[in-house]
């Protein structure tokens, strides 16, 4: 079993839809969530950072946490083609540096 | 701030030849890693850095990768020799603090 779990999609929604993006994990000592979005051709870039379990809203997103069921998910409300990227989910423990991604799921938003 | 550079942006060149990819990054962050991006494994870490110093390499597939950061400001990624199955989007990424990771546009190595 592969540490990080990641729905491997693709996606493709309407514009305007909730999407869901979901992944699950086995190690319990990951205590720091993440959720990255890479556009085509361009690196990773940051989009919400989360501790422990619980809600975190930014704008349109929501990223929540529950490590109960080592499950976390990242929410996009309203959803629009700008948001058409592939999204990583990763996580790390704190003991070190090293970052766990998932192998992310791409999602397109038709107009 | 101009974030992560990495030069080459594309390199194309033939087995056996040597790489080197290079990586400066953002002024300020104590931490820099080297990432290796394919569609059959994903974004594998290969190895990080803390204040200069290599912390963990475990992730280098084998002798013939090498890093460096001779100072706070540039590292470089070797393959000696390089072989088609290196071929992948390299990413190089700096932060400030562990948990949140700033990447670089990466360098696509096609090796034939």
């Amino acid at each position: 079993q592969k540490e990080v779990e990641q729905d491997p999609g693709p996606l493709s929604v309407p514009e305007g839809a909730i999407v869901s993006l979901n992944c699950t994990y086995s190690n319990s000592a990951f205590q720091y969530f993440m959720w990255y979005r890479q556009y085509s051709r361009k690196g990773p870039e940051l989009l919400m950072y989360t501790y422990s379990s619980g809600n975190k809203e930014d704008g349109r997103f929501t990223a929540q946490v529950d490590k109960s069921s080592k499950y976390i998910s990242l929410f996009i409300r309203d959803s629009q083609p700008s948001d058409s990227a592939t999204y990583l989910c990763a996580m790390i423990t704190g003991a070190n540096s090293k970052l766990t991604f998932g192998k992310g799921i791409t999602l397109s938003v038709r107009p | 701030d101009a974030g992560v550079i990495q030069s080459p942006r594309h390199e194309v060149t033939e087995m056996g030849q040597e790489v080197t990819l290079r990586c400066k990054p953002i002024s300020g962050h104590d931490y820099l890693f080297w990432y290796r991006q394919t569609m059959m494994r994903g974004l594998e870490l290969l190895i990080y850095f803390n204040n200069n110093v290599p912390i963990d390499d475990s992730g280098m597939p084998e002798d013939r990768f090498s890093a460096k950061m001779p100072n706070a400001s540039f590292s470089t990624l070797k393959i000696q020799p390089s072989e088609p199955r290196d071929s992948a989007v390299y990413f190089c990424a700096s932060s400030p603090v562990e948990e949140t990771q700033y990447f670089g546009p990466g360098t696509r190595l096609l090796v034939l």
